[in-house]
């Protein structure tokens, strides 16, 4: 039972424009939503989170956007750069220490 | 340095091994995980420790047994494991309540199960 979904498996964007990578989930309990990034022989590491009481939340570069209705949410990065090349990872918790978490999206930043 | 060290980084065992997994965080969270990342697949979450008590086994085969001796240290023992048990096993800490920070992760074990 996948309740965090990653649709696309890839994303590749040129260098300076705007990187969106997508979320859906199933539980409707959920009330905090992450992203993490992953580069290769490393662990995830831990970008933004957002809680289910917000829409929108914002650090630099990057904005974590939220639609409770759609069960969606989205990452935007801008500008983008190359050394955002990785695998993003969307992750949600209902609450407890039981996170989540999606299958990825490689994102490739074209410099 | 990520605050949370996996040794090994790799690891090959026969079917018929048995080996151990260790993870160490030096951050002072109370909260430890052991996940399994296999290709293209999600994070699967197989244990969770609070205060170094087990409190969530997700209906993990009895072949990968966890212990945590105290709050800062969590393994993984494994033994006549399965070839599909091939995957990298990610340990990641938290402070409990503190979700919005997300977890620490370790760079992981990459298994391989011959």
């Amino acid at each position: 039972d996948q309740q965090v979904k990653q649709n696309s498996p890839s994303l590749s964007v040129q260098e300076g424009r705007i990187s969106i990578l997508n979320c859906d989930y199933t539980n409707s309990m959920f009330d905090y939503f992450l992203w993490y990034k992953k580069y290769p022989a490393e662990g995830p590491t831990f970008l933004i989170s957002i809680s289910s009481i917000k829409d929108k939340n914002e650090d630099g570069r990057f904005t974590v956007f939220l639609n409770k209705s759609a069960k969606h949410l989205s990452l935007h990065i801008v500008p983008s750069q190359p050394g955002d090349s990785a695998v993003y990872f969307c992750a949600a918790s209902a609450g407890n220490n039981d996170m989540r978490f999606g299958a990825g999206t490689r994102l490739t930043v074209k410099p | 340095e990520t605050g949370v060290t996996q040794t090994p980084r790799h690891l090959v065992m026969g079917m018929t091994n048995k080996k151990s997994l260790k993870c160490e965080q030096h951050l002072g969270h109370n909260a430890m995980y052991w996940y399994k990342q296999s290709a293209k697949k999600p994070l699967e979450l197989m244990f969770v420790y609070n205060f170094k008590e087990q409190t969530e086994n997700n209906s993990v085969p009895s072949r990968f047994s966890p212990e945590c001796p105290n709050s800062s240290h969590l393994f993984l023992h494994l033994h006549t494991l399965q070839p599909e048990d091939s995957a990298l096993y990610l340990c990641a800490s938290s402070h409990l309540g503190q979700i919005n920070y997300g977890y620490t992760f370790g760079s992981g074990t990459r298994l391989t199960v011959v």
